[in-house]
C-alpha cells in the first residue's frame, strides 16, 4: 500500500530535550516536506526538500532541523523543543512531474 | 509575505446545494494551485489540482482559476453530509523549488 508514515504520533516532551519525529515514504517520491498546523493559521511549511542532500526553507524553518539522505526518509529534529512548537506536524510527499502532494497521518506534539 | 486567503466559515449548505469556496492568492507568479479536504483529526487529501485559467471539472466538483484575479475557488454540486470537512486551498511559488503556502481552510457544513 503506497503511504506516508510518520513516528511518533503523539509525543509530549518537555522543554530542551532533544525529539526526532521520523517521516518515511514508499512511493519513490522525490519531494517530501513538513508543515505544522496550529488552529487559525492552517498548514504551514517548515523545511522541503527536491530530493537525496537537497533541502530549503519554508516559511517557519526556526528551531527545526531536517536532512535527507536517503530517499524514503525525511526526519525533522527539534534540538531544543520549546512550548510554542507544541502543534500538529505533518509529513507529505510527491512526485518530481507532479506536484500534489500525499501526507502522513500526523504526528501531535506537546512540549511541557 | 507570500499569503493565501479563504474565509473561515463556517459555511453551511443543505444537503443536495452548490457549496462554492474561495481563494485568493498574492503571488503573481504562481503556478501550481489545489484544494485538499482535511476531516477533523485527520490528515489532508487532494480534491482537485487546477494549473491554468478556466474551469476543471471531477466528478461533483469544479475548479475555477482566474489568474489575472489571483482567484481559485471550488464548487461542489449535489452536496452531501458527507463532505462536511474543512477545505484547504494550497498554491506553490514559482520559485522552482517546491515552496506551498496553505490558506487556513474553509469549514463547510451539509445539512441533512
Amino acid at each position: 500500500e503506497a503511504q506516508v508514515t510518520q513516528n511518533p504520533r503523539y509525543l509530549i516532551t518537555v522543554t530542551g530535550k532533544k525529539l526526532t519525529v521520523t517521516c518515511s515514504q514508499n512511493m519513490n517520491h522525490e519531494y517530501m516536506s513538513w508543515y505544522r498546523q496550529d488552529p487559525g493559521l492552517g498548514l504551514r511549511q517548515i523545511y522541503y526538500s527536491m530530493n537525496v542532500e537537497v533541502t530549503d526553507k519554508g516559511d517557519v524553518p526556526e528551531g527545526y532541523k531536517v536532512s535527507r539522505k536517503e530517499k524514503r526518509n525525511f526526519p525533522l529534529i527539534l534540538e531544543s523543543p520549546s512550548p510554542n512548537q507544541t502543534s500538529l506536524y505533518f509529513c507529505a510527499s510527491s512526485t518530481s512531474g507532479v506536484r500534489e502532494q500525499f501526507f502522513g497521518p500526523g504526528t501531535r506534539l506537546t512540549v511541557l | 509575505q507570500k499569503e493565501v486567503e479563504q474565509n473561515s466559515g463556517p459555511l453551511s449548505v443543505p444537503e443536495g446545494a452548490i457549496a462554492s469556496l474561495n481563494c485568493t492568492y498574492s503571488d503573481r507568479g504562481s503556478q501550481s494551485f489545489f484544494w485538499y479536504r482535511q476531516y477533523s483529526g485527520k490528515s489532508p487529501e487532494l480534491i482537485m489540482s487546477i494549473y491554468s485559467n478556466g474551469d476543471k471539472e471531477d466528478g461533483r466538483f469544479t475548479a475555477q482559476l482566474n489568474k489575472a484575479s489571483q482567484y481559485v475557488s471550488l464548487l461542489i454540486r449535489d452536496s452531501q453530509p458527507s463532505d462536511s470537512a474543512t477545505y484547504l486551498c494550497a498554491v506553490q511559488l514559482n520559485t522552482g523549488g517546491f515552496k506551498t503556502i496553505f490558506g487556513a481552510g474553509t469549514r463547510l457544513f451539509v445539512k441533512a
